[in-house]
């Protein structure tokens, strides 16, 4: 099945900096990818998704880059600000699947020093 | 509209004891997952449900836990003789459909079994 690996575990900032966290995927017919951002004790919340019919997607701040060739995905935050601080949860799906169930990295925790 | 809300918000119980959790999807989703979240860790699938189609329910980790829903509304997730082991937050997700897959979660249950 498909297994999803997430790079840094633990990431500390300084608050205007760049924040860049990477994922890895085994299983190449996945093709959805939405990144979550958890906060301490409140439930996950989508910042952004890339389909695997695109490169790259930004929002803001917040940008996507997906290398399907090499299996990899990453988010990048930049102007990082303390609020910025949280776990944040990449994930893969592949609607070939009975269920469109997200198989989740491990997380990472991103600390914005002020 | 309402987002996903889930039921008890905690639970303390006695290893051993059954307990049942609840999920309140958003109305008109008609997708619904199951994930666990252990301290410290990423999430894993437990359970999805798509309308009236058999549920995959390939995530369980074993016959003591199961999980019902009646056509696209309330899901209950029941653990049997609980275990420590079992001791997580549950969270609930819910999608428009299969094809919409973006998944938005519940604030969860945090379960503690002593």
């Amino acid at each position: 099945g498909e297994n999803v690996e997430q790079h840094p575990s633990t990431l500390s900032v300084q608050e205007g900096d760049s924040a860049v966290i990477k994922c890895t995927y085994s299983d190449s017919a996945s093709n959805y990818f939405p990144w979550y951002k958890q906060e301490l004790g409140k439930r996950p919340q989508l910042i952004i998704d890339i389909r695997s019919n695109v490169g790259e997607k930004k929002d803001q701040r917040i940008a996507v880059t997906l290398n399907k060739t090499a299996k990899h995905f990453s988010l990048h935050i930049t102007e990082t600000q303390p609020e910025d601080s949280a776990v944040y949860f990449c994930a893969a799906s592949k609607p070939m699947d009975s269920s469109y169930k997200l198989i989740f990295g491990s997380g990472t925790r991103l600390l914005v020093r002020p | 509209g309402a987002g996903v809300s889930q039921s008890p918000s905690n639970k303390v119980t006695e290893k051993g004891k059954d307990v049942e959790l609840r999920c309140d999807p958003i109305s008109g989703h008609t997708a619904l997952y199951w994930y666990r979240q252990r301290l410290g860790q990423g999430l894993e699938f437990l359970i999805y449900f798509q309308g009236n189609s058999a549920p995959d329910k390939s995530g369980l980790p074993s016959d003591r836990f199961s999980a019902e829903r009646t056509g696209e509304s309330v899901s209950t997730l029941t653990i049997q003789r609980t275990q420590q082991e079992d001791s997580a937050v549950y969270l609930c997700a819910s999608s428009r459909d299969r094809g919409g897959e973006t998944q938005y979660f519940g604030p969860g249950t945090r379960l503690l079994v002593l």
